[in-house]
């Protein structure tokens, strides 16, 4: 089945670790994005991709970093930084920026 | 970035035809208007998207107004599984880095009756 996965489901971490969360593809679609959600609120988009090799900032990348070293891979790291960690993150995906966009399970991390 | 404004909840029956409003007043000519729904706990799926015609699929229908400053998702008969929040996202268009960006507001929580 084509989609997009993401794993964990959940994550736990003591606070001042990093920590890397998987976002995979077999969509063979060229853009990804990265989004957070905190409760009761909408998504607000970390990092984004248009293509492989090169990724933007989105509103809120401080603390965090991205790689897109291959097309249907686009992985988060949630580094030390980031001063509230604690969130629903989301990975999602579209054949070309612009269109539609398809989204992972998501991933709930948990800093204690 | 243009904004939308949605209610903050709506209720239905099932099987009862569902409007959810949403104004985009500061929309410009070139902003795809989008909806999207997300159920507990899961990532949101993509509905439906219009730029200036009424448009219908499997899921919904959107009716846009002339003047682009408003428009409502249709859902002609809802029924439990369509609970979930429905957010309304402009959407830019044409080139650069912001090609393609959603920004997601709070939405509107559809909560459906039997």
């Amino acid at each position: 089945d084509g989609g997009i996965t993401q794993s964990p489901k959940y994550l736990f971490r003591k606070e001042g670790q990093n920590v890397t969360l998987s976002c995979e593809q077999n969509l063979n679609h060229d853009a990804m994005y990265w989004y957070r959600q905190d409760p009761g609120q909408g998504l607000r988009l970390i990092y984004y991709s248009q293509i492989v090799n090169d990724f933007q900032k989105g509103d809120i990348a401080e603390g965090y970093s991205v790689s897109r070293e291959k097309k249907e891979s686009f992985p988060l790291t949630v580094t030390s930084a980031q001063k509230n960690p604690t969130a629903f993150y989301l990975c999602a995906s579209s054949i070309s920026a612009g269109r539609e966009q398809f989204f992972g399970p998501g991933t709930r991390l948990t800093v204690l | 970035d243009a904004k939308t404004t949605q209610p903050n909840s709506m209720e239905s029956n099932e099987e009862e035809p569902v409007h959810l409003p949403c104004n985009h007043s500061t929309i410009s000519g070139t902003d795809y208007i989008h909806w999207y729904r997300q159920l507990p706990s899961q990532g949101p799926e993509y509905v439906i998207h219009g730029l200036t015609s009424n448009v219908n699929n499997r899921m919904a229908s959107l009716a846009i107004a002339e003047d682009r400053k408003s428009s409502t998702l249709i859902l002609h008969r809802a029924t439990l599984r369509d609970a979930a929040v429905y957010y309304c996202i402009l959407r830019v268009i044409g080139g650069g880095t912001s090609y393609g960006k959603l920004t997601f507001g709070q939405g509107t929580i559809l909560t459906v009756h039997p």
